[in-house]
């Protein structure tokens, strides 16, 4: 398996545009995460999916983070409009739990690192 | 709100040496506790998972040990290489989600 692919790998773009991050899980996964890391907060985590199904939004930051996850191997995470302070690296991973979230070890993502200018 | 520490922030070794990394944690109502590494500019990697039952785990070089009443775990790395070199995460997953400390940034020089 290729492992979790996340793209873009780089995004610069300026305050107030729109950003849409992706994610596919290794396949066969059914939890998705998606994370952000900065110097500051270090590694937060901002939501997750089980099979296809939001959880816990109870990271995102505001109404200007959203995320979807319309089937098993595809996830989105939009911001809109983007701000500076969300300058960061955004990680997804995913992994497969068969009795819940206290068994199984998340595979990362390489991230995308966002600069909003 | 659960919260993890890491202690050191930074740490810098000679090769060969074995050492330490510690992380706590405010609420010892867990399930696991996991370490990582990161490498520069790549995503983090799964090293030990130790279950809420459990008191340690090992892999080769590795060894993480927990103490759930004490709120603490440590990672020991013996005879450590420059190839080691990363930041050091460890989280806790008390049920919901996993909690990240801010890891350590180790350096092992050659």
């Amino acid at each position: 398996d290729a492992g979790v692919i996340q793209s873009p790998r780089h995004e610069v773009t300026e305050m107030g545009q729109e950003v849409t991050l992706r994610c596919k899980p290794i396949s066969g996964h059914d939890y998705l995460f998606w994370y952000r890391q900065t110097m500051m907060r270090g590694l937060e985590l901002l939501i997750y999916f089980n099979n296809n199904v939001p959880i816990d939004d109870s990271g995102m930051p505001e109404d200007r983070f959203s995320a979807k996850m319309p089937n098993a191997s595809f996830s989105t995470l939009k911001i809109q409009p983007s701000e500076p302070r969300d300058s960061a690296v955004y990680f997804c991973a995913s992994s497969f739990q068969a009795g819940g979230l206290n068994q199984e070890t998340q595979y990362f993502g390489p991230g995308t690192r966002l600069l909003v200018l | 709100k659960q919260e993890v520490t890491q202690i050191p922030a930074a740490l810098s070794v000679p090769e060969g040496e074995n050492l330490v990394l510690n992380c706590s944690f405010t609420d010892s109502a867990i399930y696991n506790l996991q370490w990582f590494r990161q490498d520069p500019g790549k995503g983090l990697t799964s090293l030990l998972l130790i279950q809420s039952s459990q008191r340690e785990q090992t892999s080769g070089r590795l060894n993480a040990s927990l103490d759930k009443s004490s709120g603490r775990s440590t990672l020991y790395i013996a005879a450590s290489q420059p190839g080691d070199s990363a930041t050091y995460l460890c989280a806790v997953n008390p049920g919901n989600q996993f909690y990240f400390g801010t890891g350590t940034s180790l350096t092992v020089i050659p």
